[in-house]
């Protein structure tokens, strides 16, 4: 079983929607968790840090649920700009970060 | 720009040969980690250098090996190439622990083996 699994999509949306991901993992000692933004032939980017008590900045909410192993990112009014491919991350013990697959958004005019 | 750096950008190698990738960590870090992303996956943790020390390891065999220098620039190691060693090779430095979110990304070597 893969450490991080995400729905790869494609999620193709309309600009203003509301869109959300999901990760789940595998490891119930994992540490720690994040979102990355990889733009096409780019290198990651952190988007945001994933808190137990959920957190949020701006247009984008991430929740974690350790008890259901799951993360989530939630992506409200949806620009042109936030099309990219997303991907989640896991920090397990020892320094070991394991990725998803990655989740690809494209939002249509 | 992050400050990292790495090279060369692109490679094209032949089963069975040898190759090393060079990155350049942004300044003050002293951490490296290093990522193999196949086309259409996302970044597959290889290892993580601290301080000179390997740090972690990935699922990766040990034909993968790498350096950590004083100036805390860094190496990747691959003998004996395969074809599905084809990917994007990533380097991230940081500071401390490596904690993701303050890993920062260089933007890639492309290998190819033929």
């Amino acid at each position: 079983r893969k450490e991080v699994e995400q729905d790869p999509g494609p999620f193709n949306v309309p600009e203003g929607a509301t869109v959300a991901f999901n990760c789940t993992y595998s490891n119930s000692a994992s540490q720690s968790f994040f979102w990355y933004r990889q733009d096409c032939r780019k290198e990651p980017k952190l988007l945001m840090s994933v808190y137990s008590s959920g957190n949020e900045d701006g247009r984008f909410t991430a929740q974690l649920n350790r008890a259901s192993q799951y993360i989530s990112l939630l992506i409200r009014d949806s620009k042109l700009s936030d099309s990219a491919t997303y991907l989640c991350v896991v920090e397990n013990t020892g320094n070991q970060f394991y990725f998803g697959t990655g989740t690809s958004l494209t939002v249509i005019p | 720009e992050t400050g990292v750096t790495q090279s060369p950008t692109h490679l094209i190698k032949t089963r069975g040969q040898q190759v090393t990738l060079r990155c350049s960590s942004q300044s003050g870090h002293n951490t490296v980690s290093w990522y193999q992303q196949a086309l259409g996956q996302g970044p597959q943790f290889i290892f993580q250098y601290y301080r000179e020390e390997e740090n972690g390891r990935g699922n990766f065999p040990p034909r993968f090996s790498g350096l950590q220098f004083p100036n805390y620039s860094s190496e990747l190691n691959v003998n004996a190439l395969e074809l599905d060693d084809s990917a994007l090779y990533l380097c991230a430095s940081s500071h401390a622990s490596g904690r993701p979110d303050t890993q920062y990304f260089g933007p890639g070597t492309r290998l190819t083996v033929l």
